[in-house]
């Protein structure tokens, strides 16, 4: 059972575009919510993360938008650069169930100059 | 220069062999994860440790085992029994499970089957 689903697969943007990548989740317990980018051939690295008390974060050109009625969170990439492109994941945790990451199935964004 | 490593990069596993990864930190983290990723896939949990001489299974552990004798490595072995191991292999670390939910990932292993 896929407890995080992720939404488009990939997507292509051109560049000074908004990449829009949707996540829901079904476990109301989920406490945590971080978005990892991830390059070829490389691990995943934080991006940005938010709590359920808090609607929306930004950092930079990346903005987490929080829907905790409708159990859905998004990731917003203002102005996408060409070094953006890369494979996106969504993630949820639960802080008291050992923080053990449930990931999505990962977005592939390719910016194009 | 602190960090997680990950050794070897590419990995091959012959028919009934069992293999070791390596995970290493020096961050100082008492939790660590054990991350599967299929291509085009998201990452799965196969163990976690939350302190030493410590792990817990966690979605897919059936064909690993782990052992975590020392706070700062936390070695995978892919055993005969896992019969699809083929897969980009994550490690990734966090200060510890009450304090810190952002976890650190090392550059990862490629194991493949010859």
């Amino acid at each position: 059972q896929q407890q995080v689903k992720q939404s488009p697969q990939s997507l292509i943007v051109q560049k000074g575009g908004i990449s829009i990548i949707n996540c829901a989740y079904e476990n109301t317990a989920f406490d945590y919510f971080p978005w990892y980018q991830q390059f070829p051939g490389k691990g995943p690295a934080l991006l940005i993360a938010i709590r359920p008390d808090v609607s929306e974060k930004k950092e930079g050109r990346f903005t987490i938008s929080f829907n905790k009625s409708a159990k859905q969170f998004s990731l917003h990439i203002m102005d996408s650069q060409p070094g953006d492109s890369a494979t996106y994941f969504c993630a949820a945790s639960i802080r008291a169930a050992g923080n053990k990451l449930t990931f999505g199935g990962g977005t592939r964004v390719l910016v194009k100059p | 220069d602190g960090g997680i490593t990950q050794s070897p990069k590419y990995l091959f596993r012959k028919e009934g062999q069992n293999v070791t990864l390596s995970c290493e930190q020096n961050l100082n983290h008492d939790a660590m994860y054990w991350y599967r990723q299929d291509p085009g896939q998201g990452l799965r949990l196969i163990y976690y440790s939350q302190i030493v001489n410590d792990f817990q299974k966690g979605d897919i552990a059936e064909g690993y085992s782990v052992s975590r004798e020392k706070k700062e490595s936390f070695p995978l072995t892919v055993t005969s029994a896992q019969k699809n191991p083929t897969a980009f292999y994550l490690c990734a670390s966090s200060i510890d499970i009450d304090r810190g939910e952002t976890q650190y990932f090392g550059p990862g292993t490629r194991l493949l089957v010859l």
